[in-house]
């Protein structure tokens, strides 16, 4: 299995702030990394999505970049909506795994 | 409107066998390059992603649980039906179906997800 690992696992920013978290797969997964938002009690909600596009309604502060190994989610200017856990996921191959979350409050 | 909502017991007794359904609606699982995933979350942990089923009845699995999962789909009825044998206390958690679309890329992203249902195994 490929392994994901998130970075870090929790931070705290306040609104406006640019804010970074970071995903390592343990191997190559070309540009094949998602990006999810989860809400308390809630689905995750798919934010970016190969090759780094943004899906239908997100709001543009979300960006996605990276390739290989090593990818980042950055938001431009924090929203106190934006309080959530963000999850990567790798579907490279066919045995999708997800990074253990971080934890982002405002 | 796309939705996808999961049905199935909410207790389950250690080494019996959890049967989930997923009921959707809103598009078919006939299309070219759709398909329906299971993925679950034990309280306050993160993602697993368990197990899809492709359009045209290709699976796959997750390694570590190939053995206990078995996927079907009843394209007529909108469902996916999901079998885990011998439940475990370890299994408990809220269990999501969700819909990977085509995507030109061939990456396999899940854009539409249920609500959940939470999954207790508990003697």
């Amino acid at each position: 299995d490929i392994q994901m690992t998130q970075s870090p696992s929790s931070l705290s920013a306040s609104v406006g702030a640019r804010v970074t978290i970071t995903c390592r797969a343990s191997q190559s997964i070309r540009n094949y990394l998602i990006w999810y938002q989860q809400k308390p009690g809630k689905a995750p909600k798919v934010l970016i999505f190969p090759p780094s596009s943004l899906q239908s309604g997100v709001p543009s502060r979300f960006s996605g970049s990276g390739s290989g190994t090593d990818f980042s989610l950055t938001i431009s200017s924090l929203q106190p909506e934006d309080s959530a856990i963000y999850y990567c996921q790798q579907s490279s191959i066919t045995s999708f795994t997800f990074g253990q979350g971080t934890k982002l409050e405002i | 409107q796309i939705t996808l909502k999961e049905s199935g017991p909410t207790l389950v007794k250690p080494t019996q066998t959890l049967t989930l359904t997923c009921t959707f609606s809103g598009f078919s699982l006939s299309t070219s390059g759709v398909a329906v995933g299971w993925i679950r979350q034990p309280p306050g942990k993160a993602l697993e992603w368990l197990v899809l089923i492709h359009w045209n009845d290709d699976k796959h699995y997750s390694p570590s649980l190939k053995s206990r999962l078995t996927i079907t789909k009843d394209t007529s009825k909108n469902q996916v039906v999901v079998t885990m044998t011998n439940m475990d206390p370890v299994d408990t958690a809220t269990y999501y179906c969700a819909r990977r679309p085509y995507d030109p890329s061939g990456s396999y992203f899940f854009d539409y997800w249920g609500q959940g249902t939470l999954v207790t195994v508990s003697s």
